[in-house]
């Protein structure tokens, strides 16, 4: 089935550290790929999201670029701030085949000051 | 900002009672959703609403559980007799339009069962 698997955390950096979340997906189809992040006492936000392949997705200073060759949407970022820490989602839906999004299990990133 | 506001943000309960976790999506929102997390796993979906009807359920959603939009703010999601097995972290969500891609999430009821 359709699933998303990203890197087990904690992380942590330094600030203005360079920061790369791995995530690859299984799917049968061609989905549209999303990073959400949860900052400590909110819900869930999108970040970023890349619609078919070779499309990249920015916001705040992330990256990620749909790669279909290797099922991945690694998340970048070249500096981190230490508002930053947070719990970082990758996650997959078929926006015209039914109404769900399959997420990985998140992973935490500290941002050490 | 509108948002998507969730109420509790954690509820204590004891195995084999019902409880309701509200949420009151945004104001001009059609479609809703509950999804959960269980402790260090995944987010799962659970279940989709549009039009005062399921639109979309996930093999979690059994019997035990159930939604319903009592008026036009609130959506609620009713688990009838809890298990130990669901204590999780319960998210709702709403968008605009369907896909669920455009969701907008709550801050999420923290669930306990004991």
């Amino acid at each position: 089935g359709d699933s998303v698997t990203q890197m087990e955390g904690p992380v942590t950096l330094s600030e203005e550290a360079f920061l790369t979340i791995n995530c690859t997906y299984t799917a049968t189809g061609y989905p549209s790929l999303f990073w959400y992040v949860q900052y400590p006492g909110e819900g869930l936000q999108l970040l970023l999201k890349a619609t078919k392949a070779d499309d990249k997705g920015s916001n705040k200073g992330f990256e990620a670029t749909y790669r279909k060759e290797t099922t991945s949407f690694h998340l970048e970022k070249g500096s981190v701030q230490v508002s930053d820490s947070a719990v970082y989602f990758c996650a997959l839906s078929f926006p015209n085949r039914d109404d769900k999004i399959i997420f990985g299990k998140g992973t935490r990133l500290h941002i050490l000051p | 900002e509108p948002e998507v506001t969730q109420t509790p943000s954690h509820q204590v309960t004891q195995m084999g009672q019902e409880v309701i976790l509200r949420c009151v999506p945004i104001s001009n929102h059609l479609y809703f959703y509950w999804y959960r997390q269980i402790l260090g796993q995944k987010v799962e979906f659970l279940v989709s609403f549009y039009n005062n009807e399921i639109s979309e359920k996930s093999e979690i959603f059994d019997d035990q559980f159930s939604v319903e939009r009592p008026d036009g703010s609130n959506f609620t999601l009713k688990i009838r007799s809890t298990k130990l097995e669901d204590s999780a972290m319960y998210f709702c969500a709403s968008s605009e339009v369907t896909g669920g891609s455009e969701a907008f999430f709550g801050q999420g009821t923290r669930l306990t069962v004991v």
